[in-house]
C-alpha cells in the first residue's frame, strides 16, 4: 500500500484497557507526526519525531506513550484513557526538519473510550 | 509560539460563487503557509501551499494570496462546485519547534447546486 497507513481504523476501549495504534509511511521520509482530531480542537499537534527522535510533545497527558522504532513506524500506546480522549487520531508525515512542506495524513483512527 | 486564527468557521455559497476564507498568524518569521482540505469521513490533504517570497500562487480554480505586512493569508476558490464542499484548514510553522504547523480551526464550506 503506498502513502500513509494506519491500523485499526476503529478502536472501542474501556478507561482500564491498554491498546495501541500503529501508523506507517511508505514515502521515504524522515518525520512524523501523531494529531489529534476533535470537534474542540480540529488538528491538535501531539508528538513529532525527526529521524526517529521526538523532538515535540504538546504537553500531552503521560496515558498517551508514542514510540518510533525506525522512520517508518510510529505507535501510539494508550492506557488509562478518558472519556475526552475520544476522537480521530491522525497520523501524517513529511521529508523532514528544514524547510517546511507537505504533510501526508493517514486516513485515521476514530477511537471511542467507555 | 506561532498562533493562527481562521475566519469564518462556516461559509455556504451557491455553485458557481466564489469563496474566500481567511488566516491570521502571528510570528512574522513564518514563511510557509498551507492549505489543507479534508472531506467527511476523509483524510486531510494539501490543495494548495505558498512560500513568504511569492505574494500569490494559482492552481486553476484555488488562490492563496499572502500579505505579509499584515500577516494574513486568504484561500481563493472561484467557480465553486458541489464537489467543492468540504472543511478548508490554513496552517503556519511553529518558529519554536522543528517542521510544526500550527493550524487554524477550519473552515466547513457548503456549495449549494
Amino acid at each position: 500500500e503506498t502513502g500513509v497507513t494506519q491500523t485499526p481504523r476503529h478502536l472501542v476501549m474501556g478507561m482500564t484497557n491498554k491498546k495501541s495504534l500503529k501508523c506507517e509511511q511508505h514515502l521515504g521520509h524522515n518525520a512524523m507526526y501523531w494529531y489529534k482530531q476533535s470537534a474542540k480542537k480540529p488538528l491538535e499537534l501531539m508528538f513529532v519525531y525527526n529521524f526517529k527522535e521526538q523532538t515535540e510533545n504538546n504537553s500531552v497527558p503521560s496515558r498517551f506513550s508514542p514510540e518510533c522504532p525506525n522512520s517508518s513506524h510510529l505507535f501510539l500506546h494508550l492506557h488509562t484513557l478518558q472519556p475526552e480522549d475520544s476522537a480521530l487520531y491522525l497520523c501524517a508525515s513529511s521529508q523532514g526538519p528544514g524547510l517546511a512542506g507537505e504533510q501526508y495524513f493517514g486516513p485515521g483512527t476514530r477511537l471511542t473510550v467507555t | 509560539g506561532e498562533n493562527v486564527e481562521q475566519h469564518p468557521s462556516t461559509l455556504s455559497v451557491q455553485e458557481g460563487d466564489s469563496a474566500v476564507i481567511k488566516c491570521t498568524y502571528s510570528d512574522s518569521a513564518s514563511n510557509y503557509f498551507p492549505w489543507y482540505k479534508q472531506e467527511l469521513g476523509k483524510r486531510p490533504q494539501l490543495i494548495i501551499d505558498i512560500r513568504s517570497n511569492v505574494g500569490e500562487k494559482k492552481d486553476q480554480r484555488i488562490a492563496v494570496t499572502l500579505n505579509k505586512t499584515a500577516k494574513h493569508f486568504s484561500l481563493h476558490i472561484t467557480e465553486t462546485q458541489p464537489e467543492d464542499s468540504a472543511v478548508y484548514f490554513c496552517a503556519a510553522p511553529d518558529s519554536g519547534g522543528y517542521n510544526k504547523l500550527i493550524f487554524g480551526a477550519g473552515t466547513r464550506l457548503a456549495v449549494h447546486p
